[in-house]
């Protein structure tokens, strides 16, 4: 069983469009994730959700909505996509939220290309 | 402000022959340090993570890192590199007080020559 489920791993679109990628968990895990890798590999946090609730939202155009319906499954919502947004979206769990000692767990990533 | 440096972008090796990962972090806390592994077209897996008990830590599949602090160092080593170890290396600091938010380094990607 797949502990970090995300879809789709693969998606492709034209700017301007809307576009949603899910995540989902079954670790049990409190606290999720949403991480952005570019191009060059770089990857850096977008937001954090723990129980539902959002505690980590790092300077993301308003355009990116990540809801939690639940506190297994993260989406994340972009709208009027622009070139830039082209990157590999990452969602990850933790066990224990703000614990700096914690491990993540990643899912396989979800690739999007705008053209 | 917490940062980590990844001394090389690229880093290649013959197999059977040691491996060196280098990383410098800056942290004005003692950090939790994290070396994260990506295999091409997939997510990221913890190798191994240091949190302020014992400065040698070993990780998964005989990789292990040594904190300096007087260095401020965490440089990632295996004593005999496998074809399966081609991949993109992260290190990786955890700052406290940030809601678990890693903070991640440039990466750097290792070959493997038969």
């Amino acid at each position: 069983d797949t502990a970090v489920s995300q879809t789709p791993k693969y998606l492709v679109t034209q700017m301007g469009n809307d576009k949603s990628i899910k995540c989902e968990q079954n670790l049990g895990h409190d606290t999720m994730y949403w991480y952005k890798q570019d191009s060059k590999k770089f990857l850096k946090i977008m937001f954090s959700y723990n129980n539902k609730e959002l505690i980590i939202n790092e300077t993301v155009p308003n355009r990116f909505s990540p809801k939690s319906p639940d506190k297994a499954h993260l989406n994340l919502h972009i709208n009027s996509l622009e070139l830039g947004d082209s990157a590999v979206y990452f969602c990850a769990s933790s066990q224990v939220a703000g614990d700096p000692t914690g491990e993540l767990f990643f899912g396989e990533g979800s690739r999007l290309t705008v053209l | 402000a917490q940062s980590v440096t990844q001394l090389d972008s690229h880093v290649s090796v013959s197999e059977g022959t040691p491996v060196l990962l280098r990383c410098n972090y800056s942290s004005s806390y003692s950090p939790s340090l994290f070396w994260y592994v990506q295999h091409p077209n997939k997510g990221l897996q913890l190798l191994l993570k240091y949190t302020s008990a014992a400065t040698l830590v070993k990780g998964i599949n005989g990789f292990e890192a040594e904190f300096k602090k007087s260095e401020t160092s965490f440089h990632l080593t295996k004593p005999s590199a496998h074809m399966s170890d081609a991949a993109e290396y992260f290190c990786v600091v955890s700052p406290p007080s940030q809601g678990g938010k890693l903070i991640f380094g440039q990466g750097t990607e290792l070959s493997v020559k038969p």
